[in-house]
């Protein structure tokens, strides 16, 4: 079982340079999602999408596009690299939207993006 | 908003029991998670607790919540090196929106 598959899992930018992180999902999942991880900061909510067609923002939109083509992928486009954007980014699914049990949150194993 | 906190440290002896703390500030929260991290790779969901419960025990973890306080801790029976890790406590904020502490760093030694 693949799960959740991001590519790449390295990349180093030039400001102002744009690029896609990929994310893919094989479950059948509604509901996912993009988190940035930053150093003594937790994970923070960049997108989400709760279905094909369905994206909204989260806690940190900012410098970042989504799209929700098909169920099973979930890009996240960087439009104009900044250093600021140097972090891990996951992207996770759930088999729905809620919280709860059964709704438990599936993650990829992360991209790390340096931005010099 | 709604503010997740932890300890960003703890280091055990092999056999020891770990004890992680984590304190939310929304009420609100359904359900309250741990998640753990182990280096390189994306988190893995390792117990949960729904908000009306006081404690949730499985096998070596048992889970406390303190509703009242808003503290929820994680405690590990018998540490293992292979429970070395960084750990994350969310809880819901509406919407699958979890938030996120900023994770405690457990290491185990010898």
């Amino acid at each position: 079982n693949a799960g959740v598959t991001q590519t790449p899992k390295f990349q180093v930018l030039k400001t102002g340079q744009s690029m896609t992180l990929q994310c893919a999902q094989d479950m059948n999942h509604e509901y996912m999602s993009w988190y940035r991880q930053d150093p003594g900061m937790g994970l923070r909510l960049i997108h989400y999408s709760v279905g094909a067609g369905i994206t909204d923002q989260g806690e940190v939109p900012n410098g970042y596009n989504v799209s929700r083509s098909t169920t099973e992928d979930f890009p996240l486009r960087l439009l104009s690299a900044a250093p600021s954007q140097t972090s891990v980014y996951f992207c996770a699914s759930n088999p729905t939207w809620g919280t709860g049990p059964n709704t438990e949150a599936f993650f990829g194993q992360g991209t790390r993006l340096t931005v010099v | 908003g709604e503010d997740v906190e932890q300890s960003l440290f703890l280091s055990v002896r092999e056999g020891d029991s770990s004890v992680i703390n984590c304190t939310y500030t929304d009420s609100s929260s359904t359900y309250l998670y741990w998640y753990k991290q182990e280096p390189g790779a994306g988190l893995q969901l390792l117990t949960y607790i729904f908000s009306n419960m006081d404690m949730k025990q499985d096998q070596r973890l048992t889970v406390l919540l303190n509703k009242k306080d808003k503290h929820l801790s994680l405690r590990i029976a018998d540490t293992q090196t292979g429970d070395s890790a960084i750990y994350f406590c969310a809880c819901s904020g509406g919407y699958n929106k979890l938030i996120f502490g900023a994770g405690t760093r457990l290491a185990v030694h010898p």
